[in-house]
């Protein structure tokens, strides 16, 4: 498959659990976001990265929120200690890193936290 | 900060009508790109069509068109000839052009299509 994939597509969790969420970007794009989706707050920035790194963190809305870029490839965004606000979709989209690019979507991850 | 505001939540059309979805937003750049994103109920976001600022001319693609004011901050979205597959959540979206280019979105449009 050539698009970005999410996984889980659903994930259910208990208040104060651990939840890590993954994304797939496209092969070769070296830009990778990290946004949210929730009721309160509609689409929010999280966390960007360029290759590796994280030039910006800003978004993540506490210490609770992590995120990791491996291989220029893969990411994973790890939610410590779950709050039922942190229930929302988790969209992650990748583009090829130049100016005005286009940003590609996942299907995101819906998570519900009880 | 950079804001985008949609005013309509929900809009409705008939199918082969034309509907226009209004955003406005608010930045201090010169130099920036505006978006339209459509969200299905898959939840996947779908580019729809890309505006550079510094182009005056109005981007367009197949039945979807934009009127860009730049001095009035307004990007609005004309759907032509509108289609049942049209139906979903409309996105306004604006990036910079420096630096990383997180989208800051609006709160959406939801537009309904009846037969």
């Amino acid at each position: 498959g050539a698009g970005v994939s999410q996984s889980p597509s659903n994930k259910v969790t208990e208040k104060g659990k651990d939840v890590e969420l993954r994304c797939d970007p496209i092969s070769g794009h070296t830009a990778l976001y990290w946004y949210r989706q929730s009721l309160g707050q509609g689409l929010e920035f999280l966390i960007y990265f360029q290759g590796n790194s994280a030039p910006d963190k800003s978004g993540l809305p506490s210490d609770r929120f992590s995120a990791e870029r491996t291989g220029g490839s893969v990411s994973t965004l790890t939610i410590q200690r779950t709050q039922q606000e942190d229930s929302a979709v988790y969209l992650c989209a990748s583009s090829p890193g130049t100016s005005g690019s286009r940003q590609f979507f996942g299907p995101g991850t819906r998570l519900t936290v009880l | 900060a950079q804001t985008v505001t949609q005013s309509q939540p929900e809009m409705s059309v008939q199918e082969a009508e034309t509907v226009t979805l209004s955003c406005t937003y608010d930045t201090s750049e010169s130099d920036y790109y505006l978006f339209w994103y459509k969200q299905p109920p898959s939840r996947q976001m779908i580019l729809v069509i890309r505006q550079e600022a510094y182009k005056q001319q109005n981007a367009t693609e197949n039945r979807f068109s934009v009127n860009f004011q730049k001095a009035a901050k307004s990007f609005s979205l004309k759907i032509s000839d509108s289609q049942l597959g049209d139906a979903a959540m409309y996105f306004c979206a604006y990036s910079k052009n420096t630096g990383f280019q997180k989208l800051v979105f609006g709160t959406g449009t939801r537009l309904l299509v009846s037969p």
